[in-house]
């Protein structure tokens, strides 16, 4: 089945410091899409990516779809605290219709 | 206006006992949606509903999984026979257009002793 490789795992940043995460797959995707999740929180959507090559931001976040459409990064600069949480990338395929496919997560920690 | 809601929010259970978690979807949303997640993973799809009928159901794991959404709203996941691998938060996303549209609820943890 479809996979995705997210990395890190986990990151431990100065306040301040840029963050960058990356997520790779071995299938396409038409759709890769980013989101925070928070202790007994559902995920929420930061970032949906819909074109190969195109690059996103949201406030201090940008995200790209990258170009053989089987992988994505996310960066966020000038960390705060509140950036503290899991990150995760998912992937849709038309062909499997809306569901979407999750990378395991990265564990953001961010020391003031 | 209200987001996706859970319940419970948190269940315990006895192996071999059966479990009913319900969601209720933002409202006039036609999709809904069900994960899993395991502890340190990211959720992973277990069935999608469009309006009344499931659309998919490829990521149920077995024929103890079963759910419904008998009036187009309101969704109940359903599960006979708990095993203690089925211990995990399960999620619920309702939306009203493509995958950048689905909304989360906070999840409800399951436990299975």
């Amino acid at each position: 089945g479809q996979q995705l490789n997210q990395s890190p795992q986990s990151m431990f940043i100065q306040e301040g410091e840029d963050v960058s995460m990356n997520c790779t797959s071995s299938s396409i995707f038409n759709t890769w899409l980013w989101y925070k999740q928070e202790p007994g929180e559902g995920p929420v959507l930061l970032i949906a990516l819909y074109k190969a090559g195109e690059l996103t931001s949201n406030g201090r976040l940008t995200a790209q779809f990258g170009i053989t459409r089987k992988d994505s990064f996310l960066n966020i600069s000038a960390s705060i605290p509140s950036d503290v949480g899991i990150y995760f990338c998912a992937g849709q395929l038309w062909e499997y219709g809306n569901k979407l496919v999750f990378g395991a997560g990265t564990i953001l920690r961010v020391k003031s | 206006g209200a987001g996706v809601s859970q319940t419970p929010s948190n269940k315990v259970t006895e192996k071999g006992k059966y479990v009913e978690l319900r969601c209720d979807p933002i409202s006039g949303h036609t999709a809904l949606y069900w994960y899993r997640q395991s502890l340190g993973q990211g959720p992973e799809f277990l069935i999608y509903f469009q309006g009344t009928g499931a659309a998919d159901d490829s990521g149920l794991p077995n024929d103890r999984f079963f759910a419904v959404r008998p009036e187009g709203s309101v969704s109940t996941l359903k599960i006979q026979r708990t095993e203690r691998g089925d211990s995990a938060v399960y999620l619920c996303a309702s939306s009203n257009g493509g995958p950048d549209t689905q909304y989360f609820g906070p999840g409800t943890r399951l436990t299975v002793l």
